[in-house]
């Protein structure tokens, strides 16, 4: 069966420092996407960022950027000078096979401190 | 930008009630789900659909019901609603392949109280 497992259920960090979530996966699938997605406080469930497995390059997106090691099956999200605004649940998934789910792991509680 | 829009942010209902949640997006996507979120458990999905009035369940269907009679709207139905369901309830819809593939679009959710 298809997991995906993030191992910190909780990470703090100082704002404008940096952090580093980790997000591991496993998948028999040679084509996939990965994804990043944030949940704020009693807010609404975003994408943050996406990579497709086929695709060397890690993803960016201004502050955000994945380092994706898909021998290791590894997805981490570096959130570069956190800000207060960061502070959220984030959500690692997976793609699967071909019928659209993704698969999901049970999330990073990220915490800012000013 | 894709807009997903869930009828009700909060929502109180007694055991045994039949508790309607809708879900309607607006950019003509073919797929959507129906999730639930508990705390420590993250996201499990209790169905999804592919296409009108077609359904998928997911991992947790028991105690649910869907229907999706046009392609904007997918409603989730608590047939006789219990204590056990009370979470926050997700929808997502998303693209069909390549556009986006897989990327899922959420609403801002419905937090379900069953006294």
């Amino acid at each position: 069966a298809q997991t995906v497992t993030q191992s910190q259920p909780e990470m703090s960090v100082q704002e404008a420092e940096t952090v580093t979530l980790s997000c591991t996966y496993d998948t028999s699938e040679s084509d996939y996407y990965l994804f990043w997605y944030k949940q704020p406080p009693s807010r609404q469930m975003i994408l943050v960022i996406r990579q497709e497995a086929y695709k060397q390059q890690n993803a960016t997106e201004n502050r955000f950027s994945v380092n994706f090691q898909k021998a290791a099956k590894s997805f981490s999200l570096k959130i570069s000078d956190s800000q207060l605004g960061d502070a959220a649940m984030y959500f690692c998934a997976s793609s699967m096979d071909s019928n659209y789910q993704l698969i999901w792991g049970a999330g990073t509680k990220l915490i800012i401190k000013p | 930008d894709v807009k997903v829009t869930q009828s009700s942010r909060y929502l109180v209902k007694r055991t045994g009630e039949k508790v309607f949640l809708e879900c309607v997006q607006d950019m003509d996507h073919e797929n959507m789900f129906w999730y639930r979120q508990d705390p420590g458990l993250g996201l499990r999905l209790i169905y999804f659909s592919y296409d009108v009035k077609m359904k998928e369940k997911g991992d947790i269907p028991e105690g649910y019901s869907v229907s999706r009679e046009k392609k904007e709207r997918f409603s989730l139905i608590l047939e006789s609603a219990s204590t056990n369901q009370t979470s926050m309830y997700l929808c997502a819809s998303s693209p069909p392949d390549g556009i986006n593939t897989d990327t899922q679009y959420f609403g801002p959710g419905t937090r379900l109280t069953v006294l």
